[in-house]
């Protein structure tokens, strides 16, 4: 089983300010196969970016992903009060599909 | 515009069998190209696979649920459902049903999930 492990566990940021979120994978993972999601209060898991850099239907372009191999960065460049939420990685090349234990990113 | 909506009892004693349904609506489970599958969330934890099936009834698991998992789909109701067998208090969890692409797709479209909790 392929773990992902993300850091940090919390961000706390201003609006404005650019977030950088990390998923790092216990072994490679091809670019192909790896998702963030963005999880609000009380809401479920809403789809950010697959295949490590696409953006899903209707998402900002401010949100956006890259990295390779076992390394997977998504950056929020300008942070607004409405991104205040859980970040998941996911990697679903490999079963069984695994997640990150969620970055929360708070608003100053 | 597609929905899916889980139901079921919110309450299930232990030992006993979790029995979940997710009613799909705006779009056909027997298209030839999706996966319906669950992902689960114990409270204030992260996300965890359960298992996914295609319309034809193959259904692949979490092997770490795989002994006490059946995802089984009906496609006159548009429905697929979990089961989950002798369940403990470490199966209390939100429970979201979900469509993907293929086995390697990643989930876009949720449901808002259920809560189930195993208490006596």
């Amino acid at each position: 089983e392929i773990v992902l492990t993300q850091s940090p566990g919390t961000l706390s940021l201003s609006p404005g300010e650019r977030a950088t979120l990390s998923c790092r994978a216990s072994q490679s993972v091809s670019s192909t196969y790896l998702a963030w999601y963005q999880q609000k209060p009380g809401q479920a898991p809403r789809l950010l970016i697959y295949g490590a850099s696409s953006r899903a239907t209707g998402i900002p372009d401010r949100f956006s992903g890259s990295g390779s191999g076992t390394d997977f960065t998504l950056i929020i460049s300008r942070l607004e009060p409405e991104d205040l939420a859980v970040y998941y990685c996911q990697q679903y090349g490999s079963s069984p599909w695994t997640f990150g234990q969620g970055t929360k990113v708070e608003i100053k | 515009q597609l929905q899916l909506q889980e139901s079921g009892p919110g309450l299930v004693k232990p030992s006993e069998t979790l029995s979940l349904t997710c009613t799909v609506s705006g779009g056909s489970i027997s298209s030839s190209s999706y996966y319906w599958g669950w992902i689960r969330q114990p409270p204030g934890k992260g996300l965890e696979w359960i298992g996914s099936i295609y319309y034809s009834g193959s259904a692949y698991y979490n092997p770490s649920l795989k002994s006490r998992v059946t995802i089984s789909v009906d496609t006159s109701k548009n429905q697929f459902s979990l089961n989950l067998s002798s369940v403990t208090a470490a199966d209390t969890a939100i429970y979201y049903c979900a469509r993907h692409g293929s086995l390697s797709s990643p989930s876009k479209n949720w449901g808002q999930g259920t809560l189930v909790t195993v208490s006596s």
